[in-house]
């Protein structure tokens, strides 16, 4: 079965600095791969998501992931974070079903 | 606004108590799924639907029942609320199995048991 693990459970990080959040999974055979942002008090909002093709995947408020086969994993990254993106992130990955990490909660400081 | 809408938003159960989770989308989605949110656990799924009729449990159904009799609707049953049911509950829709195209999630329902 597929599961996900994602490495950080908090990431304090200042305004304008880069972030990582890194995310692996298993599976045994091929299946897409998400990443979540989920704001106080709210449901989940899709960030970007990994079907097939390019292994560089880039989604909404400057947010990009990096799709790596061999290491399985499926990291996202910003440049430079804004306070906005304090938020809590999840990894997600489907074959039958969608299958969650447990969530890093990106803490943006000034 | 199109999307998952959810009712009610909070709830206090006492222990024993029954209720019923309402979701309902407007997408014509096929799929829709119960997951429940619990602090440093990510989102387990409890129940999904894969069409008006058809159910099937997911990582954790124990405690729960699900019903799919339109495509709209997709309540989440609670018979006999118990304190570890104490939780964050999320619905989400989604047009084609294997979430190629991405859930869309309702706001949530928090439900605490006591």
């Amino acid at each position: 079965a597929q599961s996900v693990t994602q490495l950080d459970s908090q990431v304090p990080v200042f305004e304008e600095a880069p972030v990582e959040l890194r995310c692996n999974y298993s599976s045994s055979v091929s299946v897409y791969l998400f990443w979540y942002v989920q704001y106080p008090n709210q449901g989940l909002q899709l960030l970007l998501k990994y079907l097939s093709g390019s292994t560089l995947v880039k989604g909404i408020n400057g947010f990009e992931a990096e799709f790596n086969k061999s290491q399985t994993s499926f990291h996202l990254r910003k440049p430079s974070v804004h306070i906005s993106d304090t938020a809590e992130y999840f990894c997600a990955v489907t074959l039958n079903d969608m299958r969650f990490g447990a969530g890093t909660r990106l803490t943006v400081k000034p | 606004n199109a999307g998952v809408t959810q009712t009610p938003k909070f709830r206090i159960l006492k222990i024993g108590q029954s209720m019923t989770l309402q979701c309902t989308q407007d997408m014509n989605h096929n799929y829709m799924y119960w997951y429940r949110q619990d602090p440093g656990m990510g989102l387990k799924l409890i129940y999904y639907s894969v069409g008006a009729g058809i159910t099937d449990k997911g990582e954790v159904p124990n405690g729960y029942n699900v019903s799919r009799s339109t495509t709209e609707d997709f309540p989440l049953r609670l018979e006999l609320a118990a304190p570890s049911q104490t939780s964050v509950y999320f619905c989400a829709s989604s047009y084609r199995d294997k979430g190629g195209y991405g859930y869309t999630f309702g706001s949530g329902t928090r439900l605490t048991v006591v």
